[in-house]
């Protein structure tokens, strides 16, 4: 069946790094894809989404594109700051149904 | 526009009380969604509402929890009775579509 995999966490950056967080997918068809952050004491925010291949999702400084030859959809963003600390959730959707894992924690350093 | 809101932001009970949290989805949405999220877990399926129809309640524990979505907006979430391990946060989401969600900030729930 459909699934989705996601680096487990934590992961720990300075301030300015480099940010990869990876997520595969195997799928039958062409599900849209998404990204969501959860900050400390809130709820889940939609980061960023494509919804075919080779879309580019963009958003805060943040990218994804999904990748069909290598059933990718990898979170990245040039220089991670303070206020990017958080849980960062590739869910795996389809037939409106939408199942998260643990997410991905995310820690940057001053 | 409006996000979802969802009221009371935290609760405090003893076990065997009833406890009830409200969501607000956003105006138009018709997918409403009732998630449990342990700590350090992703958000857990409870109930899935198409207007006010319950399409995907199977993994609400209907022995203690129940859910209304009666006109097809506002929705209520209830626990009778309560116990230890329902501590956890519950989100409210909504969505126009079925697949993107729009998530509430959550009511952060304790049982003591």
């Amino acid at each position: 069946g459909d699934s989705v995999t996601q680096m487990e966490g934590p992961v720990t950056l300075s301030e300015e790094a480099f940010l990869t967080i990876n997520c595969t997918y195997t799928a039958t068809g062409y599900p849209s894809l998404f990204w969501y952050v959860q900050y400390p004491g809130e709820g889940l925010q939609l980061l960023l989404k494509a919804t075919k291949a080779d879309d580019k999702g963009s958003n805060k400084g943040f990218e994804a594109t999904y990748r069909k030859e290598t059933t990718s959809f990898h979170l990245e963003k040039g220089s991670v700051q303070v206020s990017d600390s958080a849980v960062y959730f590739c869910p795996k959707t389809g037939g409106f149904k939408t199942i998260f894992g643990a997410g991905t924690r995310l820690f940057v350093k001053a | 526009e409006a996000g979802v809101v969802q009221s009371p932001r935290y609760k405090i009970i003893e076990k065997k009380q009833p406890v009830a949290f409200w969501c607000n989805p956003i105006s138009g949405h018709n997918t409403l969604y009732w998630y449990l999220q342990n700590l350090g877990q992703g958000p857990e399926l409870l109930i899935r509402y198409e207007n006010e129809e319950a399409v995907d309640d199977s993994q609400l524990p209907k022995d203690r929890f129940s859910a209304e979505r009666l006109k097809g907006v506002d929705s209520t979430l209830k626990i009778q009775p309560a116990e230890l391990g329902d501590s956890a946060v519950y989100l409210c989401a909504s969505s126009r579509d079925g697949v993107e969600q729009y998530f509430g900030p959550g009511t952060r729930l304790t049982v003591t």
